[in-house]
């Protein structure tokens, strides 16, 4: 069975500084997803930055970026410059890539990131 | 195009009682999934409907069960409720998913459940 673990309960950053979380999954599978969500207190769960194994190339959204190493199972995302308002709960989660219908997700227990002004 | 939409945001309800709780999907997708999230296990994934069939389920007792309507807005229902069940339930919404459109689940704001 697939597990996501994300190893950091909490972290803080200053404002306009760089933060790294981190994710490691476990999976027998060569072919999946993996994603990162965000979620401001009391707010909806949004995706920030989705990855593709088959593709080597890390993916990027603006401030967000990720480090995919899929040898070592790890999946961290780096915020850069980051604002007040990134400060949520982030989660990263696993998916397979099976089209059979018995895809589902699997998330992490999330990491509480503070941003400090 | 409207968001996920849950219903209702908040309950508070007894131990023995039975709940249900209801979702709509984004216009045009046809997959629902529903998840439970707490402080201490995070997201725990419940099930997930795609045309009106359960495709997956995760380890949840019997107490837990679902459907989906023809016009793809999904139902949860818990029964015996117990202390345990007060969480965040969250559902979530995705055309069928193919590695070309991409497969990204959009979230409702959750169901914040209380049980004394």
């Amino acid at each position: 069975a697939q597990t996501v673990t994300q190893s950091q309960p909490e972290m803080s950053v200053q404002e306009a500084e760089t933060v790294t979380l981190s994710c490691t999954y476990d999976t027998s599978e060569s072919d999946y997803y993996l994603f990162w969500y965000k979620q401001p207190p009391s707010r909806q769960m949004i995706l920030v930055i989705r990855q593709e194994a088959y593709k080597q190339q890390n993916a990027t959204e603006n401030r967000f970026s990720v480090n995919f190493q899929k040898a070592a199972k790890s999946f961290s995302l780096k915020i850069s410059d980051s604002q007040l308002g990134d400060a949520a709960m982030y989660f990263c989660a696993y998916r397979s890539s099976q089209f059979s219908g018995t895809y589902k997700y699997i998330f992490g227990t999330g990491t509480r990131l503070k941003v400090l002004a | 195009k409207a968001g996920v939409t849950q219903t209702p945001r908040y309950l508070i309800k007894t131990r023995g009682q039975q709940v249900t709780l209801s979702c709509s999907p984004i216009s045009g997708h046809r997959s629902v999934s529903w998840y439970q999230q707490t402080p201490g296990q995070g997201l725990q994934f419940l099930f997930e409907y795609f045309s009106e069939t359960q495709r997956n389920k995760g380890n949840f007792p019997g107490r837990f069960s679902g459907r989906q309507f023809s016009n793809s807005r999904s139902e949860m229902n818990v029964s015996t409720l117990e202390l345990g069940d007060s969480a965040l339930y969250l559902c979530a919404s995705s055309f069928r998913p193919t590695r070309d459109r991409g497969n990204e689940q959009f979230f409702g704001p959750g169901t914040r459940l209380t049980v004394l």
